[in-house]
This record gives structure tokens, sequence and C-alpha cells, in this order.
């Protein structure tokens, strides 16, 4: 059964501002990633936070992690037109597959 | 290569037919994934492969879906008798280490599309 599920299902921002999208999930984890996927493509790996890691960041990108609340936020910052594409949050348990949620389609207007 | 390859980029198979899709993973990674995506939204897990071993099939609907990693060889995804409910996009990834290891992403190739008519 699915892991993730995030909010929102879609977000339109104006270039320059911020974009917070959100990530639940179910069971314990080893560690929770995020990925981009544009459209016709495959998904990009864009950060890796571990379990007993609470905040990272990467460029623009801010992610925090909740395992007492089961969840984890991804942060763009001033964001661009490129940034438009669909992300995905996904959790690693023991069996190693990934199990990704139902991800945020993100539109960036310029 | 330093990219998962997919072939063919689009497939189109009658109802019944057997379908096969083609993954070469980055060289020196020991981890293969098929996952299948539906009407862009979720990405189901089928099957992995620990070099040409099979690792986890959990996912896999084991009547008419088959694949294999042989050396030497991209590996291979095969649907027997395809049905209309198979129409998806299909995913290849490799990661150099097991997933649940610090930094060890998953690399994605671009997606075989399956039409099934």
């Amino acid at each position: 059964s699915q892991q993730g599920e995030e909010d929102p299902q879609a977000l339109s921002i104006q270039e320059g501002e911020n974009a917070t999208m959100n990530c639940s999930y179910k069971t314990s984890i080893n560690n929770l990633q995020w990925y981009r996927q544009n459209s016709g493509r495959g998904l990009v790996h864009l950060i890796l936070i571990r379990s007993n890691e609470r905040e990272k960041h990467s460029g623009r990108l801010r992610v925090t992690l909740d395992t007492s609340k089961k969840s984890s936020s991804l942060l763009i910052t001033a964001s661009r037109a490129a940034d438009t594409a669909s992300y995905f949050c996904a959790t690693t348990v023991d069996t190693d597959k990934l199990i990704f949620g139902t991800g945020t389609r993100l539109q960036v207007f310029p | 290569g330093e990219e998962v390859a997919q072939t063919p980029k689009h497939l189109v198979r009658g109802e019944g037919q057997k379908a096969k899709l083609y993954c070469a993973p980055i060289k020196g990674h020991s981890y293969v994934f098929w996952y299948q995506q539906v009407l862009k939204n979720e990405f189901k897990f089928l099957i992995s492969f620990q070099n040409e071993n099979v690792f986890d099939e959990t996912g896999m609907p084991k009547e008419r879906f088959s694949a294999k990693c042989l050396p030497n060889s991209p590996c291979s995804l095969e649907i027997q008798a395809t049905k209309l409910e198979d129409s998806a996009v299909y995913f290849c990834a490799s990661s150099q280490f097991r997933p649940t290891s610090y930094n060890s992403p998953l690399h994605f190739g671009n997606g075989t599309r399956l039409t099934v008519t």
C-alpha cells in the first residue's frame, strides 16, 4: 500500500515566491527522499534526509523531517519557472524499496 | 554509461500481446528497480534486483509479469498477454548501494510508455 500522502496536490505560484510541499507517511522509516519529475521524464533525486536528522539544506531547497508526526516538508525558496514539475516524497523502510507519495504538481508562473 | 537507458520510449500492444521493456542501469550500480506509474501519479514498486538476483519481488503481478537482469545484458521486464490496465509508464532505476544506505539515491531512466489497445 502507498506510504506517503502529499499536499497540496497542486500549487501555483509566481516566480520569486516560496513553495512549500508537505508529505505524511505511515510507518517508521530509514530515510526520506524528495524527487522531482518533469513532464515526460523520469524522477530526479533532490535531497535525502535520514531518520535521525531534522533539517537539511541544498541550494534553494530546505527539507524538514518530524518523525513524531511522520511528516516532512520541502521548501523551495525564490522559485523559478524552471522549478515547474511534480515533486514526490519517498520513504525507505527495511525492505529497501522506495515507496512514493502521491506527488505535488507545482506550477511557477514567470 | 552515466544514465539509466530505457528502451523503447513508446510501445503499443494489442490486448493479449506480449510486451518487453529493456533497461541498462548505470555502470557500477548493483541495484535495479522497476516501477509502474499510472496517470502521472502513484509509482507502484514492481521488483528489484541486486546484480542478477531478485532482491524484492513483492510488487510483481506474477501471473503475467516477469523480469530478469542477466550479466552483460540489459535488464528486462516482460508482460505476457497484456491487458488494458497494464497501460502505464514503466520506469527503471538503479542505485550503487542499497537505498537504506546513506546517500544512495535512485537514478531513474525516462521510462517506457506502454499503451495497450
